[in-house]
């Protein structure tokens, strides 16, 4: 199946700062790639959807200046956490959808936060 | 919001048995998936099936789908303790959205 990349797995930082994390679609170009949240023991929550070359939709509830989405590229995307709280430990998890794949979606292997 | 609920939450068996996961929606959908997930880790796609279809094999998998219901079922025949992981499924809307919303998951433990 298709690879997707993520980085980095896991990151610890301070309150305050902000992370970048990356999702590539290594072997196919993504149209469109999702970033989800995921609490320990819960499901995923679509934070939001990314379609290259344009901004990103934000599902209800999400903030789109806390949460910022770059999706610069047909296989790359990133989201990066501004102003990191500790609340905002979670693990973030992206996926991806190709032009030519449809339904499946390729997830990368996710990416740990620690707010310290 | 979640659309998919599955049950049970939590599995426990014993190696060579089988496992049956449900999973109930509430909306029309477009398809419904299943993907698993090791502790920690991504998303792994397992098998999809359409609206149009009622059931669907792969490998030692086997999905059912009952759209009247809105529910559809996940069983791993002869399993392993390979297959300890959490099992969502995930429902693709009618309507053209992209988006899958997830359930809340089945943990799986197969025991040796």
């Amino acid at each position: 199946g298709a690879v997707v990349s993520q980085h980095p797995s896991r990151v610890i930082c301070k309150s305050g700062t902000s992370v970048k994390i990356e999702c590539r679609s290594l072997d196919f170009q993504a149209t469109t790639m999702f970033w989800y949240r995921q609490f320990p023991k819960q499901s995923l929550m679509l934070m939001a959807t990314s379609n290259e070359g344009s901004k990103a939709t934000y599902e209800q509830g999400v903030e789109k200046d806390k949460f910022l989405i770059n999706h610069a590229s047909l296989t790359l995307s990133t989201l990066t956490v501004t102003s990191a709280h500790p609340e905002d430990s979670s693990f973030y998890i992206c996926s991806a959808r190709g032009a030519r794949i449809s339904g499946e979606l390729f997830f990368g292997e996710g990416s740990r936060l620690t707010v310290l | 919001s979640q659309q998919g609920e599955e049950d049970p939450q939590a599995l426990s068996i014993q190696e060579g048995e089988n496992a049956t996961m449900n999973c109930s929606y509430k909306t029309s959908i477009n398809n419904l998936q299943w993907y698993r997930q090791n502790s920690g880790r991504g998303l792994v796609h397992l098998i999809l099936i359409r609206s149009n279809e009622r059931e669907k094999h792969s490998g030692r998998l086997r999905v059912t789908l009952d759209t009247s219901k809105k529910s559809s079922s996940l069983l791993i025949t002869a399993s392993r303790a390979a297959d300890t992981a959490s099992y969502f499924c995930a429902t693709g809307r009618q309507g053209g959205s992209e988006k899958l919303v997830f359930g809340k998951g089945t943990k799986l433990t197969v025991n040796p």
